[in-house]
């Protein structure tokens, strides 16, 4: 059954304290995969759309990579505007036409 | 801002009746995505229209319909609506709506069933 799971789901941090978010997915033929930031009661917010294994994107404090079975989001140095739901979704059924959505990772980072 | 508009903002109904969600995507772009979020099922996919036409269905259910006008704005309606449906509604655009395609969302609907 293709699967998005992420993990944790919720994750402290203090300012300046550098830490990794994890999605790992059971997709047969993966044609890409996106991460999202969402902030309570907003839209999902585009970050990243990674292509291939051995894939690194990055963006201010935030970096993505993709592996075979998952991905990674590193930030470092959060400050406390880094808090919100991180949200990967990968493209599914025939053409990739459907996206699944993760349950997130909802990020708190204490000044 | 996303470009993608969505209106209402929130909507409060009863149980039974029925509402229309409206959705406006991006200048430019021809694909259309609807998603419902609640907290207990998280951002679940209900249905997607390229160029007005139907092009992939999730867990949409049959109470719940949707389609595409020609000038490219979306409607969601939700019939004989439950106290399960309260939950925040998002459309999204893409340019070309491929599986890769950058989807940006808008503000949501929040609507409350009561």
């Amino acid at each position: 059954e293709d699967q998005v799971t992420q993990s944790p789901e919720a994750l402290r941090l203090q300012e300046g304290e550098s830490s990794s978010l994890n999605c790992s997915y059971t997709v047969s033929g993966l044609r890409g995969l996106f991460w999202y930031r969402q902030d309570p009661g907003k839209g999902p917010e585009f970050l990243f759309t990674l292509y291939s294994a051995g894939e690194e994107k990055e963006k201010e404090r935030l970096k993505a990579t993709l592996t075979k079975k998952e991905s990674f989001l590193h930030i470092t140095a959060p400050k406390p505007e880094d808090s919100a739901t991180y949200l990967c979704a990968v493209p599914l059924g025939s053409g990739g036409f459907k996206t699944i959505f993760g349950a997130g990772t909802r990020l708190f980072v204490k000044a | 801002d996303s470009g993608v508009t969505q209106t209402p903002k929130h909507l409060i109904t009863a149980t039974g009746q029925r509402v229309t969600l409206r959705c406006s995507p991006r200048s430019g772009d021809l694909s259309v995505y609807w998603y419902q979020q609640s907290l207990d099922q998280g951002l679940q996919f209900l249905i997607q229209y390229y160029n007005g036409e139907e092009r992939a269905k999730g867990n949409i259910l049959e109470r719940f319909s949707a389609q595409q006008f020609p000038d490219l704005h979306s409607e969601l309606n939700l019939s004989s609506l439950e106290l399960g449906d309260s939950a925040l509604y998002f459309c999204a655009s893409s340019v070309q709506g491929g599986a890769t395609d950058t989807q940006y969302f808008g503000p949501g609907t929040r609507l409350t069933v009561l």
